[in-house]
């Protein structure tokens, strides 16, 4: 079945490095893509979302790429700080799917002091 | 205060017996959303609402029960629970159409 999912488990990074989360997908028809954060013991929380219709949109500190030729997104963070260590999802919002987003299984980010 | 609460936080139970976890929000959300984390499966959409007295099966149903008589309100009910249902079960809410859930802190269920 159609999926979405990473392609690493867990990334360590130097702080004040910038990171990049990335993930794949195969289900083309997708009106958003979206990027939860999860600090261990807590939900998830929205970081950002991007349209199928563009190629790049930035946040605070974040930047989400989305490459529909070869169905990659990617999360950079740059100046990766310690308050960013947390699992990462990236979750898709299929076309006439109202709100039923579908996660992927998730990064863990890591930022060594 | 504001926001998406969840209870308990910590449950224990045997197999065969009912639970029910209790989801509250405060911020009239029409969406509500059940899910389940589970190790190597990320996040799986147990149920959802898109108001009151609207319920409708996601991904993974089975076992599950939900109602939603009040806007603010979301029941998960495992009617018999097993073994395959010890899990973290996050309950969510969002405005109708919006990629920003809001989640709450999650419950653990362990069944024995």
């Amino acid at each position: 079945g159609e999926s979405v999912g990473l392609h690493l488990p867990t990334l360590s990074v130097q702080e004040g490095d910038n990171s990049i989360i990335n993930c794949a997908y195969s289900n083309s028809a997708s009106d958003y893509f979206i990027w939860y954060k999860q600090e261990s013991g807590k939900g998830p929380q929205f970081i950002i979302d991007i349209r199928s219709n563009m190629d790049k949109r930035q946040g605070q500190r974040v930047t989400v790429l989305l490459n529909k030729t070869v169905k990659h997104l990617s999360l950079q963070i740059a100046a990766t700080q310690p308050g960013d260590s947390a699992v990462y999802f990236c979750a898709e919002n299929p076309i006439n799917a109202g709100n039923m987003l579908t996660f992927g299984g998730g990064t863990r980010l890591m930022v060594k002091p | 205060d504001a926001g998406i609460t969840q209870s308990p936080r910590y449950k224990i139970t045997e197999t065969g017996r009912q639970v029910t976890l209790m989801c509250h929000q405060t911020w009239s959300h029409s969406y509500m959303f059940w899910y389940r984390q589970d190790l190597g499966h990320g996040l799986r959409l147990i149920y959802y609402s898109a108001a009151a007295d609207i319920t409708d099966k996601g991904e993974v149903p089975d076992g599950y029960v939900v109602s939603r008589s009040k806007t603010e309100n979301f029941p998960l009910t495992l009617e018999s629970a097993t073994r395959s249902q010890t899990s973290v079960y996050f309950c969510a809410s969002s405005e109708p159409l919006a990629n920003e859930q809001f989640f709450g802190p999650g419950t653990r269920l362990t069944v024995l």
